[in-house]
């Protein structure tokens, strides 16, 4: 089978910095991705880890341990706007993307 | 990045009737193309994949015969939810991968998404 677990909340306040933990079962894996979806809006890509280790890309940084089978988000410096929901995605061998249940960010000022 | 339009965003039906979602890759072709279903406050939920020029390959649960995908070309896809009910009604989410499934990425395009009601 495959299952990914997330947190479903999480709450912070502005400016902080928060790590969104993602663990996953799949029966294959290529990377895993971040998808970040606002209330009635379609997702949008954030990162992609295919190997093991830290990728940045501004106040967003995703770690990867494929021997862990564990992942995480890193949101920095906080906005208002990143209130979302925020899901890891796994690609498996089968050139597909399964995604975990979602975390949702509340940001409060 | 690459774009991909699904039309239309939102559409309400009587019970029983068919309705049409399309997903239009508008820069770049996608070979293959993915349909999500996502409830409220849910994750988005795999339906099928679909291949242009072949047949789609449907997720376990997933009703082939209610749920009719054709991927007639490089640039479009579309999901046919026939004699609709009430239980249909959802977010129907088309994605899009450029090259091999996402290439090095893991990149996903992914379509407005339509918003089904189904009286």
């Amino acid at each position: 089978g495959q299952s990914l677990e997330q947190p479903s909340e999480v709450t912070a306040v502005e400016g902080a910095i928060v790590q969104i933990n993602c663990t996953y079962q799949t029966s294959g894996f290529y990377g895993l991705s971040w998808y970040q979806q606002h209330d009635g809006g379609a997702p949008t890509f954030l990162s992609y880890n295919a190997l093991d280790g830290l990728e940045e890309t501004g106040r967003f940084s995703s770690f990867l341990s494929r021997s862990d089978s564990y992942g995480y988000l890193l949101l920095q410096e906080l906005q208002m706007k990143d209130s979302a929901s925020y899901f890891c995605a796994v690609r498996n061998y089968g050139q597909n993307f399964v995604f975990g249940p979602g975390t949702r960010l509340s940001v409060l000022p | 990045g690459a774009v991909v339009s699904q039309h239309p965003s939102w559409v309400i039906c009587k019970s029983g009737t068919s309705v049409k979602i399309e997903c239009r890759s508008l820069d770049f072709q996608a070979t293959t193309m993915f349909w999500y279903r996502q409830f409220p406050k849910q994750s988005l939920m795999l339906m099928a994949t679909s291949n242009e020029g072949s047949k789609a390959t449907y997720e376990q649960g997933v009703e082939k015969d209610k749920f009719l995908i054709n991927h007639a070309s490089l640039t479009l896809s579309t999901l046919t939810v026939t004699s609709a009910h009430p239980e249909d009604s959802s977010f129907y989410i088309c994605s899009a991968s450029a090259g091999l499934a996402g290439g090095n990425t893991g990149e996903l395009f992914f379509g407005e998404g339509s918003r089904l009601t189904v009286l």
